[in-house]
């Protein structure tokens, strides 16, 4: 069974610094997604990865996919407040576990002035 | 705005009570997941329906039942509800089978279950 680990599930950063979110999976993941949700919001699809040595990047986020080690990250540049949010990703095992995702815990990433 | 609508937004009920949370998927998308996220449980996949048909069962209760109509709108029924069942549901809608092709989800804004 698929099993998703995000670390670290607590994140505090100034403004303007640059920081990595980290998120291993334990078997064959046929992709990885990360979400972004607000508080008491919905999820906020942000990158989808498809394949090994995917890099995707939007604004001052970037997402890597290295299927190898099972590690995908998302990498945050020079932060601002707006980023604030818990960032989840999430697996896909494929076969007959069909749509379903399996989410990490979440990051709770809060960007200080 | 992704596109999902669900109804109610907000739900307050009595332990024992049943309720039903309400999906309509974004047009065209032919098969809907259900997600629960509590603190303790965190995200959890529910079960997913494609074109009126049960795909994938998650950890989905015995209390808890859905089905997918024939215009696309999802319905999930809570049932005997407790305490534990306090929690934000989601659904999601794609538009391909998983089966099929490379697929994303996109969520709507949720149902917020209070059980008293």
């Amino acid at each position: 069974e698929l099993k998703v680990e995000q670390n670290p599930l607590f994140l505090s950063m100034q403004e303007g610094k640059n920081y990595t979110i980290y998120c291993n999976y334990s078997t064959t993941s046929d992709r990885l997604y990360w979400y972004r949700q607000d508080p008491g919001k919905s999820l906020e699809s942000l990158f989808v990865l498809l394949s090994n040595g995917a890099v995707k990047q939007e604004g001052r986020l970037m997402a890597s996919l290295d299927t190898k080690a099972r590690l995908s990250t998302l990498h945050i540049t020079a932060a601002v407040h707006d980023l604030s949010a818990t960032y989840f990703c999430a697996g896909y095992a494929g076969g007959t576990s069909y749509g379903k995702l399996t989410f990490g815990q979440g990051t709770i990433l809060t960007v200080h002035p | 705005d992704s596109g999902v609508t669900q109804t109610p937004k907000h739900l307050i009920t009595a332990t024992g009570q049943r309720v039903t949370l309400r999906c309509s998927p974004r047009s065209g998308d032919l098969s809907v997941y259900w997600y629960q996220q509590s603190l303790d449980q965190g995200l959890q996949f529910l079960i997913q329906y494609y074109n009126g048909e049960e795909r994938a069962k998650g950890n989905i209760l015995e209390r808890f039942s859905a089905q997918q109509f024939p215009d696309l709108h999802s319905e999930l029924n809570l049932s005997s509800l407790e305490l534990g069942d306090s929690a934000l549901y989601f659904c999601a809608s794609s538009a391909h089978d998983p089966l099929q092709s490379i697929v994303e989800q996109f969520f709507g804004p949720g149902t917020r279950l209070t059980v008293l």
